[in-house]
């Protein structure tokens, strides 16, 4: 089994659209939780990143970890062509230094 | 310049050939990290280096040889590589210090092996 579960798409939806992405682990020694875009030809970028359970908003976007599941979630609203981009999840453990793991990634391509 | 650079953006070579992958961090990180990222596969971690020195080595070929002469600079030297390494490297950086700690991308080395 896969530490983490990332649903590959590709997703498809119209400009304006609120766009879901999610990702399950199965250790639960995960405790930061962070959503990277990655443009074609450019490397990842940090987008979101939060600590333990809870909601984190940054303008469109929000960030949710659901630890009792194992599942994050990152909503992005009144999705524009420009958040067209792969989106992978990552996530590592308490201490610093700990491996980051990281989800396949969801292309994501909005239409205008 | 500014955040992470990599060079050069791609990379053709032959399996005899000798190339080097360069990666240099501007943000006065103390860890520097080599990933590889293939098609449809989440990003592999190849190796870390903290404070210069290497602390994780994933089970990487010997083919791939890193080098770290100082905390912004990594190599990633190659050497009789097969197709099958044609991905894209990416360096990565970080500041290896309490808990909120997170990792800077470099755009990353095109490599094609024929």
């Amino acid at each position: 089994q896969k530490e983490v579960e990332q649903d590959p798409g590709p997703l498809s939806v119209p400009e304006g659209a609120i766009v879901s992405l999610n990702c399950t682990y199965s250790n639960s020694a995960f405790q930061y939780f962070m959503w990277y875009r990655q443009y074609s030809r450019k490397g990842p970028e940090l987008l979101m990143y939060t600590y333990s359970s809870g909601n984190k908003e940054d303008g469109r976007f929000t960030a949710q970890v659901d630890k009792s599941s194992k599942y994050i979630s990152l909503f992005i609203r009144d999705s524009q062509p420009s958040d067209s981009a792969t989106y992978l999840c990552a996530m590592r453990g308490e201490t610093s230094g700990s491996r980051l793991t990281f989800g396949e990634g969801t292309q994501l391509t909005v239409n205008p | 310049e500014t955040g992470v650079t990599q060079t050069p953006r791609h990379l053709v070579m032959g399996m005899t050939n000798k190339k080097s992958l360069k990666c240099e961090q501007h943000l006065g990180h103390n860890a520097m990290y080599w990933y590889k990222q293939s098609a449809k596969k989440p990003l592999e971690l190849m190796f870390v280096y903290s404070l210069e020195e290497r602390v994780e080595n994933n089970s990487v070929p010997s083919r791939f040889s890193p080098e770290c002469p100082n905390s912004s600079h990594l190599f990633l030297h190659l050497h009789t590589l097969q197709p099958e390494d044609s991905a894209l490297y990416l360096c990565a950086s970080s500041h290896q210090e309490g808990r909120e700690e997170t990792q800077y991308f470099g755009p990353g080395t095109r490599l094609l092996v024929l």
